[in-house]
């Protein structure tokens, strides 16, 4: 069974903190993806990683950076958390190919205080 | 740029039909898709359509592609209040190449009343 996992369901952190939010896909999928889902804007992509130390900005990069060491596992580094980065942040994973199916996680809650 | 847009919401009776839409700006897109997400849940797919085609059936869903006006369909025939979700539209941009960058819609939240 196909499978996505993001370290933390709920995360509150405080101002000026760095942040990590982790995520792991057991499917050697190339290629992996970070997006932000705030309500009436839907899900916006923020980086991509389409291998291991490769990744690209997507739409909304700023303030965020990412990690990909292993294939398995894409970080998402806010570096000086700020209150406009409380959000929902949702990670996927899909193989290469023309259609090829992305796998989300559940999600990750982050509040900043 | 590409942008694809949904209306936010949507009441329905339990038994009848649902209909969400949406438009997208890329005429270019290869592949359509709708997305469904489940409370507390990440997204998981639902259904697509390649862009030559002009429908596409899967038990209670029909995906209708309108690629004139750029307006694409879900329509879920006997609502179930298991129905109740938001509704993600998404169109893979022509040139997005192997990685499969996707582009969303807000989501349209589907309520089924009992």
């Amino acid at each position: 069974d196909v499978k996505v996992t993001q370290s933390s369901r709920y995360l509150v952190k405080r101002t000026g903190e760095k942040v990590f939010l982790e995520c792991v896909q057991d499917m050697d999928h190339e290629n992996m993806f970070w997006y932000r889902q705030d309500p009436g804007l839907g899900l916006r992509l923020i980086y991509f990683s389409y291998d291991v130390k490769m990744k690209e900005k997507g739409d909304i990069p700023e303030g965020y950076s990412v990690s990909r060491e292993k294939k398995e596992r894409f970080s998402l580094i806010l570096e000086s958390a700020s209150t406009n980065q409380t959000s929902m942040y949702l990670c996927a994973s899909r193989v290469s190919g023309q259609n090829t199916e992305a796998f989300f996680g559940q999600g990750t809650r982050l509040t900043v205080v | 740029g590409e942008d694809v847009e949904q209306s936010l919401f949507l009441s329905v009776r339990e038994g009848d039909s649902s209909v969400i839409n949406c438009t997208y700006t890329d005429s270019s897109s290869t592949y359509l898709y709708w997305y469904k997400q489940e409370p507390g849940a990440g997204l998981q797919l639902l259904t697509y359509i390649f862009s030559n085609m002009d429908m596409k059936q899967d038990q209670r869903l029909t995906v209708l592609l309108n690629k004139k006006d750029k307006h694409l369909s879900l329509r879920i025939a006997d609502t179930q209040t298991g129905d109740s979700a938001i509704y993600f539209c998404a169109e893979r941009p022509y040139g997005s190449g192997n990685t499969g960058k996707l582009i969303f819609g807000q989501g349209t939240t589907l309520q089924v009343k009992p």
